[in-house]
């Protein structure tokens, strides 16, 4: 099946701070998303971006689906913006999104 | 829009029972529904994928007399555990697409945290 890595696995940063976060994939994909996690396990919606670029806010995404690759931007934190952010994918013709590890954030005051 | 409800958000049963979880979508049709399972500390592992009106898909390694997923309507799929035990304790989280984007974005429940006994 297709492959999710997520990097880096844990970052610490204090308020103010941007953050790139990157998520590689092993096959062409018909449907990427990033998610937040919140700390009572809802996972909220950040981005659909099987390709291409999008923002909202002070988050930001690109997908380069040819190199299979996504970054998620992050810029200026806040300390709501700690939690987990996990990259899934869909594709290889299969149902179904696969998850990555994810990506520990905290931001600090 | 895109509102995906779970039922119960948690429960605590006694282990050898069965508990059946509940996922609807509020206001759109879902032609498809998928059922994920989280343990602590890890990330989300796919468990099956319920189409209306036909059998369940499920991953390798779950096992489908356990997990029965039944998706009778557009905006309800069920997920029960029959004769759980304790290794069955995790976060269950559903997820829809909506009907008109059949390749499109999946919506996700608030998850059910379920304790077995």
């Amino acid at each position: 099946g297709i492959q999710v890595e997520q990097s880096p696995p844990d970052l610490i940063l204090q308020e103010g701070a941007n953050s790139t976060l990157r998520c590689n994939f092993s096959d062409s994909v018909n449907n990427l998303q990033w998610f937040h996690q919140n700390p009572w396990g809802q996972l909220i919606n950040l981005f659909y971006i099987p390709s291409g670029t999008k923002q909202n806010g002070r988050l930001s995404a690109t997908t380069v689906a040819t190199e299979r690759y996504s970054l998620l931007y992050i810029s200026s934190s806040q300390t709501t913006d700690s939690g987990v952010y996990f990259c899934a994918v869909e594709g290889g013709g299969a149902d179904g999104l696969t998850f990555g590890k994810g990506t520990h954030l905290i931001i600090q005051p | 829009g895109a509102v995906v409800s779970q039922h119960p958000s948690w429960v605590i049963c006694k282990s050898g029972t069965s508990v059946k979880i509940e996922c609807r979508s509020l206001d759109f049709q879902a032609t498809t529904m998928f059922w994920y399972r989280q343990f602590p500390k890890q990330s989300l592992m796919l468990m099956a994928t319920s189409n209306e009106g036909s059998k369940a898909t499920y991953e390798q390694g779950v096992e489908k007399d356990k997990f029965l997923i039944n998706h009778a309507s557009l905006t309800l799929s069920t997920l029960t555990v029959t004769s759980a035990h304790p290794e069955d304790s995790s976060f269950y989280i559903c997820s829809a697409r909506d009907h008109e984007t059949p390749l499109g974005e999946q919506y996700f429940g608030p998850g059910t945290r379920l304790t077995v006994t």
